[in-house]
């Protein structure tokens, strides 16, 4: 059973680098896409980007210029910083596994808990 | 980027109830959608793939249908349990774009 556990810090100034870590237990790292989505409070789902084990990554581009992701393939773990934060950044930050669906797509099947991130002076 | 929209944004109902719920998107995308459950405090849960395929693990009761731009989840017989928030989400393209969201509450 495939697990992700996410930590990071959870308090930021304004101007500050979120950086949060992922990492997968229980299955393997290749073959999938690793992804950051988020959740400002009490609003809707945003994609921010992902990652394959080969570092292949695919950025939202309201987000790109800030944002960078990484992969540790040797403790499989993957990585999101983003920088420059303000306070419209405040949100419950997931990672998530995407694994294809034969052809048909891929999907976010395995999420982490979430990580709540406030950035406030 | 392709614009995901839901009808309703939210819904009352009762424990045995049908639920539908819509899902648009702004072109065509194929089957490649996705249908997630959030409950409060938690992270989404995928429910259904590709337009119609059931994850593993998730009850019969839940079933996804469309193709090109017009999609809906269905709850054919509502239990406790169901009571969240439902999100689709296009696979087609990228940015991965995600609807604003149905909340299905307590009638």
């Amino acid at each position: 059973q495939v697990q992700l556990q996410q930590w990071g810090a959870g308090l930021l100034k304004p101007s500050e680098t979120l950086s949060l870590t992922c990492a997968v237990y229980g299955g393997s790292f290749s073959g999938y896409y690793w992804s950051w989505i988020r959740q400002p409070p009490g609003k809707g789902l945003e994609w921010i980007g992902e990652i394959n084990h080969s570092g292949s990554t695919n950025y939202n581009p309201s987000l790109k210029s800030r944002v960078t992701i990484s992969v540790d393939t040797s403790k499989n773990q993957f990585s999101l910083k983003l920088s420059s934060v303000t306070a419209a950044d405040t949100a419950v930050y997931y990672c998530a596994r995407v694994a294809e669906a034969a052809a048909a797509g891929w999907y976010m099947d395995v999420w982490g808990k979430g990580t709540t991130v406030t950035v406030s002076s | 980027d392709i614009q995901m929209t839901q009808s309703p944004s939210s819904v009352s109902a009762s424990v045995g109830d049908r639920v539908t719920i819509t899902c648009r998107a702004s072109q065509g995308i194929s089957s490649w959608l996705a249908w997630y459950q959030q409950k409060p405090g938690k992270a989404p849960k995928l429910l259904i793939y590709a337009a119609s395929s059931l994850q593993s693990g998730v009850p019969s009761r839940f079933s996804g249908s469309g193709s090109g731009t017009d999609f809906t989840l269905t709850i054919s017989s509502l239990q406790p349990e169901d009571f969240a928030t439902y999100y689709c989400q296009q696979a087609n393209s990228f940015p991965r774009t995600f609807g604003p969201g149905t909340k299905v509450d307590i009638k």
